[in-house]
């Protein structure tokens, strides 16, 4: 049973860069055969997709966050990231960790989520 | 504002059926096969409930189901149960540049 982890600072300044890390467990990311994807939910609001990284390095990101964004995967420690820059109060949600099977298009197993405050 | 456009709610009482419309364009929904269905209790994360526009993955009850015309995809819970109670969000492929798109989410009250 694959099981993913959030974990990071849950609150961050504004202007800085907020950053998270997924574990991921019970798989390994170097299999292949997985995105591995990020994706938010603003407090009270519906989901957003952030991005996804594929173990070779190889990433995807929403168009609307693209200048922002930077995920990143270190098959070593079967871990992922997320990074994104210059953040305002607009970037405060649950930030998830999720796995997309290369077959579909579908997110099969989400992490429990993190929430994450930017304010001064 | 999403992408897909979903009913801000939807109610039913124990026993009944509702379904839950989630519409796109020919660029989504329309244009590819990839539509999933994830319903969120409060503080949860979201759970997997139909892909592939029609797909049930295991454990799921066939309570649930899903289709698509157009570009429009549905979700159908029958024999409404009190733990249906919940958010539910639509997802489809749109394309390689903008990936994933959701709907808004749906709040289902059962009575």
């Amino acid at each position: 049973q694959v099981q993913l982890q959030e974990s990071g600072p849950g609150l961050v300044k504004p202007s800085q860069t907020l950053s998270l890390t997924c574990t991921v467990s019970g798989g390994s990311i170097s299999s292949g055969g997985y995105y591995w994807s990020w994706i938010r939910q603003h407090p009270g609001k519906g989901l957003e997709w952030i991005g996804y990284i594929y173990y070779s390095g190889s990433t995807y990101y929403n168009p609307s966050l693209k200048s922002r964004v930077t995920i990143s995967v270190d098959t070593s420690k079967n871990q992922f990231s997320l990074k994104l820059s210059s953040v305002t109060a607009a970037d405060t949600a649950v930030y998830y960790c999720a796995r997309i099977p290369l077959t579909t298009v579908v997110i099969d197993y989400w992490g429990q989520g993190t929430l994450v405050t930017v304010s001064s | 504002q999403s992408a897909l456009t979903q009913p801000r709610s939807v109610s039913g009482s124990p026993g009944q059926s509702v379904t839950i419309s989630c519409t796109g364009t020919s660029s989504d929904v329309g244009g590819y096969n990839y539509v999933s269905w994830y319903q969120q209790h409060p503080g949860k994360a979201p759970k997997l409930m139909i892909y592939d526009v029609s797909k049930r993955p295991s454990g799921v009850p066939d309570r649930f189901s899903g289709s698509k015309s157009g570009n429009t995809a549905s979700l159908t819970i029958s024999g409404l149960q009190a733990e249906d109670e919940a958010d539910y969000y639509c997802c489809s492929y749109a394309g390689s540049y903008t990936s994933v798109v959701f709907g808004g989410g749906t709040k289902l009250t059962v009575l």
